[in-house]
């Protein structure tokens, strides 16, 4: 069953410091999309990163980068340089092509505190 | 700003009444989806819609129904409602039903609170 593991409900970063978000994934389609949202306090849903199942290399968008590693079904995120407003809760989703639908499945999230 | 609009933002309503949420998906996208987010359960997939058409249902309760009109915006219609429907009701939007690359943006969220 399709399914997304995020086994860190807390973590804290050192502002300006690099900070990994674990998630791992299950499922055995072999077409998916692996997606990366942030959820500030204010609530609204972000996106910030998008790997496809056969995309060769890992995704970036600026100092978001996706550690995708297909074997271990797993799809950290990578802040790079942290800033204060990083501080949110982050999720990763995943979406399986062969339903031919668009629907995610999330999981429970991680909440990500940077420290001055 | 992700281009996806939700009105209303905040909603206060009681037990046993009809709620109707609206979504106004990005400029060019076909597909609506509407998710449910509360404390208990986390994100939760409702329905989505593909050009008019329900495509797929998730966890969605009788209860509840959606719709996409022609002009592709779409209602989520939450009725008898209850003190658990409390929640962030988001929609989110998408160009196609899923092709590879498909990027799905989110609106802001309608925050219900049922009491």
């Amino acid at each position: 069953a399709q399914k997304i593991t995020q086994t860190q409900p807390g973590m804290f970063v050192q502002e300006k410091e690099a900070v990994t978000l674990d998630c791992t994934y299950d499922t055995s389609d072999p077409s998916y999309g692996l997606f990366w949202y942030k959820q500030p306090s204010s609530g609204e849903m972000i996106f910030l990163i998008y790997q496809g199942s056969y995309d060769q290399q890992n995704a970036t968008e600026g100092r978001y980068s996706l550690n995708f590693q297909k074997a271990r079904k797993s799809a950290n995120l990578v802040i790079s340089a942290s800033q204060l407003g990083d501080s949110a809760m982050y999720f990763c989703a995943m979406r399986e092509d062969s339903g031919n639908t668009g629907k995610l499945i999330f999981g429970q999230g991680t909440t990500l505190q940077v420290k001055p | 700003d992700s281009g996806v609009t939700q009105t209303p933002k905040h909603l206060i309503t009681a037990t046993g009444q009809r709620v109707t949420l609206r979504c106004s998906p990005r400029s060019g996208d076909l597909s609506v989806y509407w998710y449910q987010q509360s404390l208990d359960q986390g994100l939760q997939f409702l329905i989505q819609y593909y050009n008019g058409e329900e495509r797929a249902k998730g966890n969605i309760l009788e209860r509840f129904s959606a719709q996409q009109f022609p002009d592709l915006h779409s209602e989520l219609n939450l009725s008898s409602l209850e003190l658990g429907d409390s929640a962030l009701y988001f929609c989110a939007s998408s160009v196609e039903i899923h092709s590879t690359g498909n990027t799905i943006y989110f609106g802001e969220g309608s925050w219900l609170t049922v009491v």
